[in-house]
């Protein structure tokens, strides 16, 4: 089946420490995203790329890191310098068409203990 | 910069009344427009998208949308709710990338 793998699906994290999320398709799409979603806060954009070796920051990038050395994956690490990394982590991917939707994985749950 | 507004973060309404989630966005040019929907600790699902074909859009269970340029909106209705579609809806708008409202929780009171 087409889509798209998130994992793991909660993680725990010591505070001090990086940390990477793993994002994976085979939906053969170009476009990929990584969202953070905080209660009442809606979804907002960490980082994009629009083609492999590519990628671009979102609205709140600090803190965070990602590369795209394949068209499948787009990791995303969450380093130390992210002063408060607790949040519900969304990847997802498009076409790169602008009329296509996003596509969503089932999310990351990321706590730092 | 674009923008997608969304009035009222949570909406309350009774099995069988009508759903009415309110989106508007910024822009002078029509973007493309899209609903979600996500139930808890799940990812987001395609409810429906306008992509300057039809000004009304159907989407999956029962829900539908009207384009109104002059207005800027894209609000989200459905005739007869349901208790399966309590849950958060989020409107969203792609340019170069896909910006999202920041979201309306649905409460289906029995």
């Amino acid at each position: 089946d087409g889509g798209i793998t998130q994992s793991p699906k909660y993680l725990f994290r010591k505070e001090g420490q990086n940390v990477t999320l793993s994002c994976e398709q085979n939906l053969n799409h170009d476009a990929m995203y990584w969202y953070r979603q905080d209660p009442g806060q809606g979804l907002r954009l960490i980082y994009y790329s629009q083609i492999v070796n590519d990628f671009q920051k979102g609205d709140i990038a600090e803190g965070y890191s990602v590369s795209r050395e394949k068209k499948e994956s787009f990791p995303l690490t969450v380093t130390s310098a992210q002063k408060n990394p607790t949040a519900f982590y969304l990847c997802a991917s498009s076409l790169s068409t602008v009329n296509t939707e996003a596509f969503f994985g089932q999310g990351t749950r990321l706590t730092v203990v | 910069a674009q923008s997608v507004t969304q009035l009222g973060s949570h909406v309350s309404v009774s099995e069988g009344a009508l759903v009415l989630l309110r989106c508007n966005y910024s822009s002078s040019v029509p973007p493309y427009l899209f609903w979600y929907v996500q139930y808890p600790n799940q990812g987001l699902q395609l409810l429906l998208k306008y992509t300057s074909a039809a000004t009304l859009v159907k989407g999956i269970n029962g829900f539908e949308a009207e384009f109104k340029k002059s207005e800027t909106s894209f609000h989200l209705t459905k005739p007869s709710a349901h208790m399966s579609d309590a849950a958060e809806y989020f409107c969203a708008v792609r340019y170069d990338k896909v910006i999202f409202g920041p979201g309306t929780s649905l409460s289906v009171i029995p």
